[in-house]
């Protein structure tokens, strides 16, 4: 079965760093880009940006670069989102999502994790 | 980036009603249009891909359509599974961005 699995709920102070992770199996790992996507409390869908595990190529959104670092380790089959220094606009569902087909950047996202719940709060 | 706009924002319906939605892009995509369903509390599903390409599993009274800026979701015979919320999705150039969702009730 190809799934996603996103590690666990966080809560953190305002200026900690974090570091999510999504771990993908049931398929070739490195052939798919994976993207991550946040939702805020009661709000749509934003696409943050995606990762080709295979070479590490990224793509950002303007709205996120700088504020995120997207890598992945296709040893492990695990991509990661992680931040420098948390705010409290950053508490979220965070879910990871794969391409639909191998090797395919202009693509849909048809696999996707549980999500992972980050509070940041003092 | 590539603006999304959805209408309507969220739309009530009987069972059996057939419902459309609208989606449309600030520039041309081609049919680089996804469309996603999002039920409370879980992680959205792919509805369909390439604006009318519906996914296995789906079901068939769901279609799409559309091509360069205007695409519509349809949904033939609304049913009680079928609340939640829809996104579209442009897929054309980075960033992919997101519709703001349409939430249908019932």
């Amino acid at each position: 079965e190809v799934q996603l699995v996103q590690s666990g709920a966080e809560v953190k102070k305002p200026g900690e760093s974090l570091k999510i992770s999504c771990k993908g199996s049931g398929y070739s790992f490195s052939t798919y880009w994976i993207g991550w996507v946040r939702q805020m409390p009661g709000k749509g869908l934003e696409w943050m940006g995606i990762i080709y595990p295979g070479d590490s190529n990224i793509r950002y959104s303007p709205s996120f670069q700088g504020q995120v670092t997207i890598s992945a380790d296709k040893s492990i089959s695990t991509a990661y989102l992680q931040w420098s220094s948390l705010k409290a606009s950053d508490t979220a569902m965070y879910y990871c999502a794969r391409h639909l087909t191998p090797n395919n950047i202009v693509d849909a996202f048809d696999i996707w994790g549980q999500g992972t719940m980050v509070t940041v709060s003092s | 980036d590539i603006q999304m706009t959805q209408s309507p924002s969220s739309l009530s319906a009987s069972v059996g009603d057939r419902v459309t939605i609208t989606c449309r892009a600030s520039q041309s995509i081609s049919t680089y249009l996804n469309w996603y369903q999002q039920k409370p509390g879980k992680a959205p599903d792919l509805l369909m891909s390439a604006a009318f390409s519906l996914q296995s599993g789906v079901p068939s009274r769901f279609s799409g359509s559309g091509s360069g800026t205007d695409f519509t979701l349809t949904i033939g015979s609304l049913q009680p599974e079928d609340v939640a919320t829809y996104y579209c999705q442009q897929s054309y150039s980075t960033p992919f961005t997101f519709g703001p969702g349409t939430k249908v009730v019932i």
